[in-house]
């Protein structure tokens, strides 16, 4: 069955601006995660979605949303770009949320590398 | 969750078996060690995890020390391809929510 996808592959936007990415999970598949790796920070959480709701979050500020769609595609927005903001955003579906406890295997998409100006 | 600790690169013969060592000594009895990799270019993807025994599956096998503060990642017969970036993450079983360090860059050479 088909992967994880994730549009655009690469992006470069401008300080200030706001950015939307897109992932499409796994069919049946109906958490998907967001995670931003950085070469200094390494790969953190940032949210899950599960059922067109918000259910995780990581440690990020509120220029970092998101949404999930019935079909179970998410999209990720940040607004007022900065520069920090320069990085691989990963997402990944799995199929129960995450806190369900047990093993719970998460399966990533390419990513977006995405490059502030 | 416990921090990791594992070497910055490693280099492997092709053919032969690689080694990958991480350190948890900080780890809790209800932490499980998982292992990802990924590939340049690619998204993580998991390989293997682990509580207290070990375990083997078709792309490799984890071995947990009996006191749980460090385990070893063994890819019996390393391939070019399994050139990458292999993450050992320890992780509350109640939430998986990885955060990954910089990992071990294995370097398979021919």
């Amino acid at each position: 069955k088909a992967g994880v996808t994730q549009t655009p592959r690469y992006l470069i936007k401008t300080r200030g601006q706001q950015v939307t990415l897109s992932c499409s999970p796994i069919s049946g598949h109906r958490s998907v995660s967001w995670y931003q790796q950085t070469p200094g920070q390494g790969l953190q959480f940032l949210f899950e979605y599960f059922s067109e709701t918000q259910r995780n979050k990581g440690n990020f500020p509120g220029r970092f949303s998101g949404r999930q769609f019935s079909n179970s595609r998410s999209e990720m927005n940040v607004s007022t770009l900065e520069l920090g903001d320069s990085a691989l955003y990963l997402c990944a579906s799995s199929l129960i949320l995450l806190t369900s406890g047990g093993h719970n295997e998460q399966f990533f998409g390419p990513g977006t590398r995405l490059t502030v100006l | 969750d416990a921090k990791t600790t594992q070497p910055t690169s490693m280099d492997c013969a092709e053919g032969r078996a690689a080694n990958l060592p991480c350190n948890h000594s900080t780890i809790s009895g209800n932490e499980y060690v998982y292992w990802y990799r990924q590939i340049h270019s690619q998204g993580p993807q998991y390989i293997i995890h682990g509580l207290k025994n070990n375990e083997t599956n078709e792309m490799a096998s984890l071995i947990i020390t009996e006191d749980r503060k460090s385990s070893t990642l063994i890819l019996p017969h390393a391939t070019l391809r399994d050139t990458a970036v292999y993450y050992c993450i320890v992780t509350n079983n109640a939430g998986n929510m990885l955060t990954f360090g910089g990992g071990t860059r294995l370097m398979v050479k021919p």
